[in-house]
C-alpha cells in the first residue's frame, strides 16, 4: 500500500544549487500535483498534470520546473534554488482532475536552502 | 478564480465539546468541497468531501461538515472532541468544469485540551 511516495525526505542545498524531487503514486491515477506549503500560507499549488503528457502551471510556478515522465512520475525541478524555496513539498495524485475524486498526498519534502 | 477562506488560525475545544472549523470559498458555479487533515510530519489525509446531494456530509473519525450555498460554507464539525483530534486542518475546493485542480485553504490549528 505505497500510494504516494516522495524522494528524497529531507535535503539541504546551498543558494544555486539544482535538484530534482521524485514523485511516484501506485494508483494508476490521471492527474498529479506539486504543492509547497509555508507556515501561515497553506498549501500553494506549484505545478500539476492533469494527465500523462501535459503539465500546467499552478500559483506558484516561478524558479520550478515538472516532467511527467510517465502515468506513475512526477518530478519537479528546482534548477538554481534560492532561500525562498525553503519549504516542504508535498506530491498528490488524483484519480481524474475533472471529477470528485480526492486527492492523495505524499509524506512531504522538507527542503532547506541556506 | 477559485479560493478558500479559513478565518481562524487557531481554534481551542476542551475535550469532549462540539468542535466548530470554519471554511468559505468562492467559485464560479457549484463547487466540489474537501476537507484534509495534517498530523505533525506528515501528509495531508482525506476527511470528507461534497459532492451533490445532502448538504450534511458524514466523513473520517466523527467528523461531519454542512454544505451552505447562500453562505458560500462548508464548516467541519464534530460533536465531541477528542485530544487526538489536534492538528491542522484544511478546506478545499474544486470547480466542476475544466481541468482545475483543488485549491486550499491556509489551514487551521485545532488544539483539543483534556
Amino acid at each position: 500500500n505505497a500510494g504516494v511516495t516522495q524522494t528524497p525526505k529531507f535535503q539541504v542545498l546551498k543558494t544555486g544549487q539544482s535538484m530534482t524531487l521524485q514523485c511516484a503514486q501506485d494508483m494508476n491515477h490521471n492527474s498529479m500535483y506539486w504543492y509547497r506549503q509555508d507556515p501561515g500560507m497553506g498549501l500553494r499549488l506549484i505545478y500539476y498534470s492533469a494527465s500523462e503528457g501535459t503539465t500546467d502551471k499552478g500559483e506558484v510556478p516561478n524558479g520550478y520546473n515538472v516532467s511527467r515522465l510517465n502515468k506513475r512520475e512526477f518530478s519537479l525541478r528546482l534548477e538554481s534554488a534560492a532561500p525562498s524555496q525553503t519549504s516542504v513539498y508535498f506530491c498528490a495524485s488524483s484519480e481524474d482532475a475533472t471529477l470528485n475524486t480526492e486527492a492523495f498526498f505524499g509524506q512531504g519534502t522538507r527542503l532547506t536552502v541556506v | 478564480a477559485q479560493s478558500v477562506a479559513q478565518p481562524e488560525d487557531q481554534v481551542n475545544v476542551a475535550e469532549g465539546n462540539p468542535l466548530t472549523v470554519k471554511c468559505t470559498y468562492s467559485v464560479s458555479g457549484n463547487p466540489y468541497l474537501f476537507w484534509y487533515v495534517q498530523y505533525p510530519n506528515r501528509g495531508l489525509q482525506f476527511l470528507l468531501k461534497y459532492i451533490t446531494g445532502d448538504n450534511l456530509v458524514k466523513g473520517s473519525y466523527g467528523f461531519e461538515a454542512e454544505f451552505n450555498k447562500s453562505q458560500t460554507s462548508f464548516h467541519l464539525k464534530k460533536p465531541s472532541a477528542l485530544v487526538s483530534d489536534s492538528a491542522l486542518y484544511f478546506c478545499a475546493v474544486r470547480e466542476r468544469s475544466g481541468n482545475t485542480p483543488l485549491v486550499f485553504g491556509k489551514g487551521t490549528r485545532l488544539s483539543v485540551i483534556a
